[in-house]
């Protein structure tokens, strides 16, 4: 039962726009979630978090949105740059537990 | 801040040999670190989770006694996997979580293959 669910395996948008990523949840006790960057052959890159207290966060060309009633959270990154081309992951941890559960992955290419 | 290192970054050894793989938190203290396997194409999947001083907690299905996990003080843990197979090839790769904080930071990871 995959409990942190990223739905679209990949993503191609024009450098300068806006990337949209998208991540579900099943679990309600999940109370906090964070987006990493992933190269490949290289560890994950930690992003940016939001607690469930708050309903968006934003760190620079990143922000990340959460719904808790839809159970959903998004990155948007604005504009997208060629570099950022790369796998994110959607991550989600609950209260008491020092786990992350982890979605499977997007990739992202912003073409130049 | 916040930078966590892996090394070997790339091993090959024979089968039925032992590889030791060690993650360091450069500049801060890491209260917790987590051992995580990458197969191709896959998500994370997380082996074991050690606090400092401490036995680790292994993930159902992970063999504790082929994958050794020391976590011998707040900046080093190590994995050791034991009498290695071919398919213990993989990606492995380290977290580390600081006191407080609920943010892992990743090492770089170590591509283990067994010849």
């Amino acid at each position: 039962d995959q409990q942190v669910k990223q739905n679209s395996p990949s993503l191609s948008v024009q450098e300068g726009r806006i990337s949209i990523l998208n991540c579900d949840y099943t679990n309600s006790m999940f109370d906090y979630f964070l987006w990493y960057k992933k190269y490949p052959a290289e560890g994950p890159t930690f992003l940016i978090s939001i607690s469930s207290i708050k309903d968006k966060n934003e760190d620079g060309r990143f922000t990340v949105f959460l719904n808790k009633s839809a159970k959903h959270l998004s990155l948007h990154i604005v504009p997208s740059q060629p570099g950022d081309s790369a796998v994110y992951f959607c991550a989600a941890s609950e209260g008491g537990s020092e786990k992350l559960v982890f979605g499977k992955g997007m990739k992202l290419t912003v073409n130049p | 801040g916040a930078v966590v290192s892996q090394h070997p970054s790339r091993v090959i050894c024979k089968s039925g040999t032992s590889v030791k793989i060690e993650c360091r938190s450069l500049d801060f203290q890491a209260t917790t670190m987590f051992w995580y396997r990458q197969f191709p194409k896959q998500s994370l999947m997380l082996m074991a989770t050690s606090n400092e001083g401490s036995k680790a907690t292994y993930e159902q299905g992970v063999e504790k006694d082929k994958f050794l996990i020391n976590h011998a003080s707040l900046t080093l843990s190590t994995l050791t996997v034991t009498s290695a197979h071919p398919e213990d090839s993989s990606f492995y790769i380290c977290s580390a979580r600081g006191f407080g904080r609920r943010e892992q930071y990743f090492g770089p990871g170590t591509r283990l293959t067994v010849t």
